[in-house]
């Protein structure tokens, strides 16, 4: 079955860009998605088809695929970023998502 | 406005089969495009897609669970429906309805499911 790997938990300083990671077997040939999940709520989309934000998601948010990585962009990352972060492709028939990514900003 | 919202049982007993209704609103099921998806999340875990059924009825389910699971739909009522046989501790985890397809872009507030003897 197809795997999406992400790095468990990443650090950066207020004002930092944050890059979060996605790996998984071409992935560059899929469309990637992004959520973004804080504590005891529901997951929110925050990007889709790779680079497209959805309507409220700060301008600060970004993304790219290619390869076999997908990669979340934070530029200006701030206090209220703080989540984890969960990757997510689409593949044979079924939505497959990474194991999630924890972001903390200090 | 988009609302969607998960009903069922809070606590089952190992074997039992396990029912969720995800009633929504806002949009239609009927509509090129439109799915909606159960994923769930175990305490502290990831998210994990269980099944899907879309516009045309069609429905997808994880590779892993396929045995397990059923997704069915009324789209007079707005509702999409889980069944989940042979429950186990395991299975403990909050189940999310969310509408989408290929991307999910609005979410439940999720149910916590519970089983035990």
């Amino acid at each position: 079955s197809y795997e999406l790997t992400q790095p468990p938990s990443l650090s950066v300083s207020p004002g930092q860009t944050a890059s979060i990671s996605c790996s998984g077997d071409k992935l560059g040939d899929k469309y990637a998605c992004w959520y973004q999940q804080k504590p005891g709520q529901s997951p929110v989309l925050v990007m889709y088809e790779d680079d497209k934000r959805p309507s409220g998601i700060p301008e600060r948010f970004s993304g790219s695929n290619s390869g076999n990585t997908a990669t979340l962009t934070i530029s200006g990352t701030q206090a209220m970023d703080e989540a984890d972060y969960y990757c997510q492709a689409w593949d044979s028939n079924t939505a497959v998502f990474g194991g999630g990514t924890k972001l903390t900003v200090l | 406005q988009i609302t969607l919202k998960e009903s069922g049982p809070t606590l089952l007993k190992p074997t039992q089969t396990l029912t969720l209704t995800c009633t929504f609103s806002g949009f239609s099921l009927t509509t090129s495009g439109v799915g909606v998806g159960w994923i769930r999340q175990p305490p502290g875990k990831a998210l994990e897609c269980l099944a899907l059924i879309d516009w045309n009825n069609v429905q997808y389910y994880s590779p892993s669970l396929r045995n397990r699971l059923t997704i069915t739909r009324d789209t007079s009522k707005n509702q999409v429906v889980l069944t989940m046989t042979n429950m186990d501790p395991v299975d403990r985890a909050t189940y999310y309805c969310a509408r989408g397809v290929r991307y999910f872009d609005s979410w439940g507030q999720g149910t916590l499911v519970t089983v035990s003897s």
